[in-house]
């Protein structure tokens, strides 16, 4: 019973391709995120997602395109890859309470390993 | 935005010791606040986290305390094992945002 799947694991690429990273949840989350871990381990929020509407959006290229069609899904598109791109991206879920503050625990998926050469 | 500093970024213990590792972040309005392991080539897992209304919080070997005042919280692992071995990162959230410490490398040796 995987709880956040991603896929594919591993994406190894050239540079000015075009990829795309996929994730689910069956945890039943109403909201989730894209994650990027660059080489030195740091993780830092690009976008989230709550009930299919973009909530968060950090200051990242518009060649990165978030699209969910429903709310279990959330995937990552990407244009014309460069090579500061190369990094692990984990998708994450979690509830959003009603209030709108998301205090609940985040869980993340097995993440995907792009390589862009 | 949220500013979240993590000391320090390597820590080498012996078996059975304690270890302790601090966070302080900048955003008085931050809520929320876990704390994440992650194994070599693994993904980040939530191993204990604490509210803003609350000052500790225990689960067996691990402990972790807030000091809202200070704007810094710390965890604290004891009788370490091998196997805890790991990056922890720590971070608060606001606002769904999850910001992260940039990691500590914990390795426990037998």
């Amino acid at each position: 019973d995987t709880a956040v799947s991603q896929t594919p694991k591993y994406l190894v690429t050239q540079m000015g391709n075009d990829k795309s990273i996929k994730c689910e949840q069956n945890l039943g989350h109403d909201t989730m995120y894209w994650y990027k871990q660059d080489s030195k381990k740091f993780l830092k929020i690009m976008f989230s997602y709550n009930n299919k509407e973009l909530i968060i959006n950090e200051t990242v290229p518009n060649r990165f395109s978030p699209k969910s069609p429903d709310k279990a899904h959330l995937n990552l598109h990407i244009n014309s890859l460069e090579l500061g791109d190369s990094a692990v991206y984990f998708c994450a879920s979690s509830q959003m309470t009603s209030g709108g503050r998301s205090s609940y625990e985040q869980y993340f998926g097995p993440g995907t390993r792009l390589t862009v050469t | 935005g949220e500013n979240v500093e993590q000391h320090p970024s390597t820590l080498s213990v012996q078996e059975g010791d304690s270890a302790v590792i601090k966070c302080t972040y900048s955003d008085s309005a931050s809520n929320y606040f876990p704390w994440y392991k992650q194994e070599l080539g693994k993904r980040p897992q939530l191993i204990i986290d604490i509210r803003s209304n609350v000052g500790e919080k225990k689960d067996q070997r691990i402990a972790v305390t807030l000091n809202k005042t200070a704007k810094h919280f710390s965890l604290h692992i004891t009788e370490t094992q091998p196997e805890d071995s790991a990056v922890y990162f720590c971070a608060a959230s606001r606002l769904g945002r999850l910001y992260f410490g940039r990691g500590t490398q914990l390795t426990v040796w037998p």
